[in-house]
């Protein structure tokens, strides 16, 4: 399965919603589509599973959402500290796993 | 807490070999499958290989199959990666991840990551 994630880059000002897209080749089984969030020079740290669930200890203004082929993360109020590269992944049965080529969420 | 941190890497000539390995601490080992992502300077995340939690099962990336051998110690709580045969495009930062689930019957999503160890291979 390939994931399309877009936009590439999206500039928006602290306190803007934040609507990222990952759209799948195939439809993602059982809904089994992550998120990740990467800031620079740091490991990636998961956001969502399960296209909806949020980790624990991820605050509420992040959300998944989606079904089938395509899935949206929503930052609803974007902090300083949510600027940072998203990456969505897709998991399941199949013994393959792949990621998303990232969208750079960046200061306007 | 959980802890996961990498070592091994560094610089090797293109064909040579390197072996990486990655210290767990903080939770249950062998109640989880363990996974190594990689990423490339200025790139995304690429998934290189997995292996339950017994070792019973291992998966590859197409771009690593043959070359790469992923394993466990469980009496160390140690990961590895066995890596042969490595080409210029093998530079990386290379993270590993544990699996949210022990892997037998599918890949989970991956809760914990280390903080990577950076592969270069040029001659």
């Amino acid at each position: 399965i390939v994931l399309t994630q877009s936009p590439g880059t999206l500039s928006l000002s602290p306190g803007e919603r934040a609507t990222l897209s990952c759209r799948a080749s195939q439809s993602v089984t059982d809904n089994y589509l992550a998120w990740y969030q990467q800031k620079r020079g740091q490991a990636p740290r998961l956001l969502i599973y399960g296209a909806s669930n949020r980790a624990t200890g991820i605050p509420d203004r992040f959300s998944g959402s989606g079904s089938g082929t395509d899935f949206t993360l929503t930052i609803s109020r974007l902090e300083p500290e949510d600027f940072a590269v998203y990456y969505c992944q897709q998991y399941g049965r199949s013994p393959v796993t792949t990621f998303g080529g990232g969208t750079k969420v960046e200061i306007k | 807490q959980v802890q996961l941190v990498e070592s091994g890497g560094g610089v090797v000539q293109p064909g040579k070999s390197l072996r990486l390995s990655c210290a767990a601490s903080g939770f249950t080992f062998t109640s989880h499958g363990m996974h190594w992502v990689r990423q490339a300077p200025g790139k995304g995340l690429e998934w290189v290989a997995s292996v339950s939690y017994d070792e019973r099962n291992k998966y590859y990336a197409d771009s690593v199959k043959g070359r790469f051998i992923v394993s466990r110690d469980n009496s160390k709580n140690t990961l590895h990666l066995q890596m042969d045969s490595l080409r210029p495009d093998d530079t990386a930062v290379y993270y590993c991840a544990r699996d949210r689930y022990n892997l037998l019957i599918l890949i989970s999503w991956f809760d914990f990551w280390g903080q990577g160890t950076l592969v270069t291979v040029s001659s």
